[in-house]
């Protein structure tokens, strides 16, 4: 069946970069996305990245798409206090409005 | 703001009540979702509409009930829940239910059953 799998705990410093990693089982997803959630807020989409893409940059987020590991990561660079929040990695399929989600990883940044 | 609202955001309810989560989305989607986030699981997917149509039920228990009078509200009903319903209930919304189209969420509504 499919899983997606986030650790669950991230610590960084302020200034430096931040990668939060995603496993998933399922390959046939078509696209993969990031979320944050800031504490008492819903989630808000950050990115996304079509499934025949390896990499997608946006600013301070770079997304890292390995399909043949099932790997998907999300690199903050200089990263900052207010980027502290539960990422979220999401994956959904063709034919299906269906989005799998991962555990989410609480990202601390220290000052 | 993603142009989704949830009200209330905190609510607190007896096993005994009944209460109701209101939804709005100020996109011109078509579809709509309520998931439920309890801590350390997975968004759970409750129930869809399209165009105001129940598309799906997650297997949710009956004291958990919809009500989609249109395409820019979503409510879902709530009576005579249990404490291991206390969860963060999100509504969000999109175009259409193609995979490709992007999931738009609200704020949450944060609910304790005592």
């Amino acid at each position: 069946g499919e899983d997606v799998e986030q650790s669950l705990f991230l610590s960084v410093r302020e200034g430096d970069s931040s990668v939060i990693n995603c496993t998933y089982t399922d390959s046939s997803s078509t696209y993969l996305y990031w979320y944050k959630q800031e504490p008492g807020a819903g989630l808000q989409l950050l990115t996304y990245i079509f499934s025949n893409m390896d990499m997608k940059q946006d600013q301070r987020l770079t997304v890292l798409l390995n399909k043949k590991d099932k790997h998907l990561s999300l690199r903050i660079a200089d990263t900052q206090t207010g980027d502290s929040a539960i990422y979220f990695c999401a994956e959904s399929f063709a034919g299906t409005y269906k989005y799998i989600f991962g555990t989410g990883t609480r990202l601390k940044v220290l000052a | 703001e993603t142009g989704v609202t949830q009200t209330p955001r905190h609510l607190v309810m007896g096993m005994t009540n009944k209460k109701s989560l209101k939804c709005e989305q100020h996109l011109g989607h078509n579809a709509m979702y309520w998931y439920k986030q309890s801590a350390k699981k997975p968004l759970e997917l409750m129930f869809v509409y399209n165009f105001k149509e129940q598309t799906e039920n997650n297997s949710v228990p009956s004291r958990f009930s919809p009500e989609c009078p249109n395409s820019s509200h979503l409510f879902l009903h709530l009576h005579t829940l249990q404490p291991e319903d206390s969860a963060l209930y999100l509504c969000a919304s999109s175009q259409d239910l193609r995979a490709e189209e992007t999931q738009y969420f609200g704020p949450g509504t944060r609910l304790l059953v005592l």
